[in-house]
């Protein structure tokens, strides 16, 4: 019954790949984000969906698309994988509802190194 | 950029009150101390939150100053399973955009 899970834990690939990440939430939540923490440890947002609108994107590069097929869901696509994209990507959620007592879930992170 | 300024690391014994401070002059008299914390490997994790009164749950206690420019994360009686990076962060909006924004945090050592 995990909170939010993200698939898979680990990913390792080749320069110039394409790959997706998945994320799913059965909080009921309707917002989603997409967090990126490098190798400094620096945690930083990417993206935030609320029920399925792209809602925050912070100047990410093109090549990273999110994709909301449903509120419980937030998948990140990575196209042509650069070395500086290995980092572990982290999927949120919570509940959107605007009020200002906001808590964020996290999963369990995704570890993705780029070779 | 985040708003609060933390120590980079604390060390604490094992069974002691863990204090963890957090500097936050800028903030504003609508926002509110966030805090989280990051254990090896795991996704962050909610610790508990508040605005202007102190707070107390099963996790910890959150003592915010008077004038709200700086707080305290409190872990009574910390154990070794509390080593973690612990974040303090004030809510930059508020709505549909909010995001948070991590700082670097306190690196916390709880020594056996």
């Amino acid at each position: 019954d995990t909170a939010v899970s993200q698939t898979p834990k680990y990913l390792v690939t080749q320069m110039g790949n394409d790959k997706s990440i998945k994320c799913e939430q059965n909080l009921g939540h309707d917002t989603m984000y997409w967090y990126k923490q490098d190798s400094k440890k620096f945690l930083k947002i990417m993206f935030s969906y609320n029920n399925k609108e792209l809602i925050i994107n912070e100047t990410v590069p093109n090549r990273f698309s999110p994709k909301s097929p449903d509120k419980a869901h937030l998948n990140l696509h990575i196209n042509s994988l650069e070395l500086g994209d290995s980092a572990v990507y982290f999927c949120a959620s919570s509940s959107g509802q605007g009020s200002s007592v906001e808590t964020q879930y996290f999963g369990p992170g995704t570890r993705l190194l780029v070779l | 950029d985040a708003k609060t300024t933390q120590p980079p690391s604390m060390d604490c014994a094992e069974g002691r009150a863990a204090n963890l401070p957090c500097n936050h002059s800028t903030i504003s008299g609508n926002e509110y101390v966030y805090w989280y914390r990051q254990i090896h490997s795991q996704g962050p994790q909610y610790i508990i939150h508040g605005l202007k009164n102190n707070e107390t749950n099963e996790m910890a206690s959150l003592i915010i100053t008077e004038d709200r420019k700086s707080s305290t994360l409190i872990l009574p009686h910390a154990t070794l399973r509390d080593t973690a990076v612990y974040y303090c962060i004030v809510r930059v909006e508020k709505g549909r955009d909010d995001k948070i924004i991590f700082g670097k945090g306190t690196r916390l050592h709880i020594l056996p």
